[in-house]
């Protein structure tokens, strides 16, 4: 596609619900990122992956966070038995080939835990 | 540890009064500096690379440039369209960098 694209664009969930989360990134491009912001904060990294693979997952926050990239090409980001804190917006990026190349962002999926 | 850090947090101008925005960075073998504009419930908008100390890169009003330990977002005669959130991110590693660290942003609002 011409952009990264991110769904949902809004989620509002029950704490303790699983929640996923997709991204579909530019065609061709080999990297995909995930990233979370929360209000007024940051970009923290989240995981990295390389086609398929997940080389660095470093940042994610805990055995509740899940991903997987499937075909070189879309994403999802899953989070399991939400918390309040979890509430943020949820960034995916690509890229040709590595953070080198710099990122291209979707505009993210903003998750509300109530 | 790779860190960033961006001054002033928020930074408020009139139209047409040109400034600088900072941003200080710690890096093991930097592999490029990047320059990201965003604006509310949007995810970032890539602006620029440096990949070099000395290297300068412009577009339209923005104009950034990178030293061994800083890189600088200089604006010229800012106009309201200019107001957004502008982010400084390194990637760096001596073989491969495999992610991108980000500051926490300088807040831009340009005044008609």
């Amino acid at each position: 596609g011409a952009g990264v694209s991110q769904s949902p664009s809004n989620k509002v969930t029950e704490k303790g619900k699983d929640v996923e989360l997709r991204c579909d990134p530019i065609s061709g491009h080999t990297a995909l990122y995930w990233y979370r912001q929360s209000l007024g904060q940051g970009l923290e990294f989240l995981i990295y992956f390389q086609g398929n693979s997940a080389p660095d997952k470093s940042g994610l926050p805990s055995d509740r966070f899940s991903a997987e990239r499937t075909g070189g090409s879309v994403s999802t980001l899953t989070i399991q038995r939400t918390q309040q804190e979890d509430s943020a917006v949820y960034l995916c990026a690509s890229s040709l080939r590595g953070a080198e190349d710099g990122y291209t962002f979707g505009s993210g999926t903003r998750l509300t835990v109530v | 540890e790779d860190q960033v850090t961006q001054s002033p947090e928020a930074l408020r101008l009139q139209e047409g009064e040109s400034s600088s925005l900072n941003c200080s960075y710690t890096v093991s073998g930097l592999r490029g500096l990047f320059w990201y504009r965003q604006d509310p419930g949007k995810g970032p908008e890539f602006l620029f690379t440096l990949y070099s100390a000395g290297e300068e890169k412009e577009k339209e009003r923005l104009k950034a440039t990178l030293t061994k330990k800083e890189s600088f977002l200089h604006i010229t005669a800012p106009k309201p369209e200019d107001s957004a959130t502008y982010l400084c991110a390194v990637a760096g590693g001596y073989s491969s960098a495999s992610k991108i660290i980000f500051g926490s942003g300088t807040r831009l609002s340009i005044r008609p």
